[in-house]
């Protein structure tokens, strides 16, 4: 079975430059989460969605940070203006249920913002 | 809020041997899961193990399993038998129960393990 699809693993972009993170979740899953993993602030959780509908997206930066679910077999996290603090892996990550079942994590998308 | 915490940094092993990595978090609520996931040089997130606390027994996973301690709010993994192939970065994650808000893991800042030949 096919895992948390994750596109593109690795981006270099210029500063200002607009980035789109993409993922498609496991097919059947209905709770799809967007984290964030670098050196300083370990791993945190951006938004997180629950069918198509975002429930909790306190952890979004700032107004440069935006995601969308347009189905439930897709999901982008932009990002516009990119910043270097931006540099970071952005994981996506999906769950077939709402409270207690394991999260399964993509691969991740490695960001590098110059 | 909830934190967690593993006060190893690095960890290193010999291959075939036992180690534990200590995990330890911070709630004020009765009911919630805990996890340990994998990290290796991929950088793939990988499920080792969970725990339901209101379960009394310990989970395990082949050669992986914990010492689940409620009270003490203490969630170390055990690796019996280490490969070569767990070298990683492990991170322990706690869950509360319930959805809404409360549907996500809160992670600590895990340990490298390196398992030695």
């Amino acid at each position: 079975d096919a895992g948390v699809i994750q596109s593109p693993r690795h981006e270099v972009t210029e500063m200002g430059q607009e980035v789109t993170l993409r993922c498609k979740p496991i097919s059947g899953h209905n709770s799809l989460f967007w984290y964030r993993q670098t050196m300083m602030r370990g791993l945190e959780l951006l938004i997180y969605f629950n069918n198509n509908v975002p429930i909790d997206d306190s952890g979004m930066p700032e107004d440069r940070f935006s995601a969308k679910m347009p189905n439930a077999s897709f999901s982008t996290l932009k990002i516009q203006p990119s910043e270097p603090r931006d540099s970071a892996v952005y994981f996506c990550a999906s769950s077939p249920g709402y409270s207690g079942n394991t999260i399964y994590f993509g691969e991740g998308s490695w960001l590098t913002v110059v | 809020a909830q934190t967690v915490t593993q006060s190893q940094p690095e960890m290193s092993v010999q291959e075939a041997e036992t180690v534990t990595l200590s995990c330890t978090y911070d709630t004020s609520e009765n009911n919630y899961y805990l996890f340990w996931y994998k990290q290796p040089p991929s950088r793939q997130m990988i499920l080792v193990i969970r725990q339901e606390a209101y379960k009394q027994q310990n989970a395990t996973e082949n050669r992986f399993s914990v010492n689940f301690q409620k009270a003490a709010k203490s969630f170390s993994l055990k690796i019996s038998d280490s490969q070569l192939g767990d070298t990683a970065m492990y991170f322990c994650a706690f869950m509360k129960q319930g959805g809404g808000s409360n549907y996500k893991l809160t992670f600590g800042k895990g340990t490298l393990l390196t398992v030695n030949p």
